[in-house]
């Protein structure tokens, strides 16, 4: 399966900042995925980083708070704007091909805001 | 929208024996179905998958089953042991071919030696 990395693995960061987080493949993937994990809690599908156009939100998730690029097949940014203390959490990208329903995940990046 | 309701939320087992953690799911169109062992500050990785042509799967200790009229699928592992203690997930995809994947709350498995 395709190597998944995300940087930063961690930060803490001011309320009111901005932090881009970065996901990248080793390989051409079709389906990105960005999820939110909060502490002890289970994964929430924060949208569709689609490749050459606009990302697709799910509710509660709007592009203003949580603007995504995807310039390629192998990389993608999620960045969380105008952070709060409830953005404080863990943000995974997750990864698919075509033709195969299978989904890996990135190793995650911890956001501490303060 | 769709809803994944998994259970139990916490499952303490002795080395050796079963486990059996249980999900539903509210569409009935959703035809994949896969389970996601997450470790203590590691990525969810996936262990096993399902799709809606087939009833059951196994893989050494662990198999999956699926019962589309009840809409309800289950993760088994047999012989437990330690290294099998970890939080997990289950998970069905929305019926449009996007690849959206809806998780359950989550099992918490703790295997006592």
């Amino acid at each position: 399966s395709a190597v998944i990395s995300q940087k930063p693995s961690r930060d803490i960061c001011q309320r009111g900042t901005s932090l881009t987080i970065q996901c990248q493949v080793d390989s051409q993937v079709t389906m990105m995925f960005w999820y939110r994990q909060q502490p002890g809690q289970s994964l929430t599908l924060i949208a569709t980083a689609n490749q050459g156009s606009e990302a697709t939100y799910e509710s509660g998730f709007v592009i203003d708070k949580f603007p995504i690029s995807r310039p390629n097949l192998t990389f993608s940014t999620l960045t969380v704007s105008n952070m709060s203390p409830e953005d404080s959490s863990i943000y995974l990208c997750s990864v698919g091909t075509s033709g195969s329903l299978e989904q890996y995940f990135g190793p995650g990046t911890r956001l501490t805001v303060t | 929208g769709e809803n994944v309701e998994q259970h139990p939320s916490t499952l303490s087992v002795q080395e050796g024996d079963s486990a059996v953690i249980k999900c539903t799911y509210s569409d009935s169109a959703s035809n994949y179905f896969p389970w996601y062992k997450q470790e203590l500050g590691k990525r969810p990785q996936l262990i096993i998958d399902i799709r809606s042509n087939v009833g059951e799967k196994k893989d050494q200790r662990i198999a999956v089953t699926l019962n589309k009229t009840a809409k309800h699928f289950s993760l088994h592992i047999t012989e437990t042991q330690p290294e099998d203690s970890a939080v997990y997930f289950c998970a069905a995809s929305l019926s449009s071919n996007t690849g959206k994947l809806i998780f359950g709350q989550g099992t918490t498995l703790q295997v006592k030696p």
